[in-house]
């Protein structure tokens, strides 16, 4: 069964870059799926960043798309996320989940999830 | 660009009760992009409804989704104390490629 585990810094300065990755475990990321993040503010409700095909194509939400970078590499089995340029704006719990998406899939769709982290933008 | 509206923002229900949660979107959404999700506090979503109304793997039979168009709705037939979380809808866009979730719906006890 497919697991996903977040990793990265829990707190970022304004204006510089957050990383983080995303390790999938029990199963292929060569397999035929797409693979995201979604982020969620305190308190609010869920945004999609984007989502990576073990090719390397990507797909991201077009009001981030200018900061956002998806990658994957597939010998350690995980992708990652880098999103510049952070303001408080930015302060979340991070999710990265398997996205069915594409050719691959017929109904789109985000499952399983890994259990987020929360990345905090402050000096 | 197509916007998700959920009603009721809080839907206050006692257990036993049968609740009804609603997703309206601004344009046509193709049924097989719309999905249903279950978060309770501090933890990850769950999917629970795809192709807006087939039942996920390990989902309760309680849950089951119904709509088309623009008009989505999730039903709890009869609610288990387990049930009291935020439910959040998802579509799948063409025009820009992208996803979008509802603001949610957040069921709590009466």
């Amino acid at each position: 069964q497919v697991q996903l585990q977040e990793s990265g810094p829990g707190l970022v300065k304004p204006s510089e870059t957050l990383s983080l990755t995303c390790a999938v475990s029990d199963y292929s990321i060569s397999s035929p799926y797409y693979w995201g993040w979604i982020r969620q503010p305190p308190g609010k409700g869920l945004e999609w960043i984007g989502s990576i095909y073990h090719s390397g194509s990507t797909f991201y939400n077009p009001s981030l798309k200018s900061r956002v970078t998806i990658s994957v590499d597939t010998s350690k089995n995980q992708f990652s996320l880098r999103l510049n340029s952070v303001t408080a704006a930015d302060t979340a719990v991070y999710y990265c989940a398997r996205t069915f998406y594409g050719s691959g899939s017929y109904y789109f769709r985000f499952d399983p999830w890994g259990q987020g982290t929360l990345v905090t933008v402050s000096s | 660009e197509i916007v998700l509206t959920q009603s009721p923002g809080t839907l206050s229900l006692s257990p036993g009760e049968r609740a009804t949660l609603s997703c309206r979107a601004s344009q046509s959404v193709s049924s097989i992009y719309l999905a249903w999700y279950q978060q309770k506090p501090g933890q990850a979503p769950r999917l629970l409804i795809y192709g807006a109304s087939s039942r996920a793997t390990g989902i309760p039979d309680r849950f089951s989704g119904s709509g088309s168009g623009t008009d989505f709705t999730l039903t709890i037939s009869r609610l288990e104390p387990e049930d009291f979380a935020v439910y959040y809808c998802q579509q799948y866009g063409n025009s820009p490629p992208k996803f979008t979730f509802g603001p949610g719906t957040k069921v709590d006890i009466k």
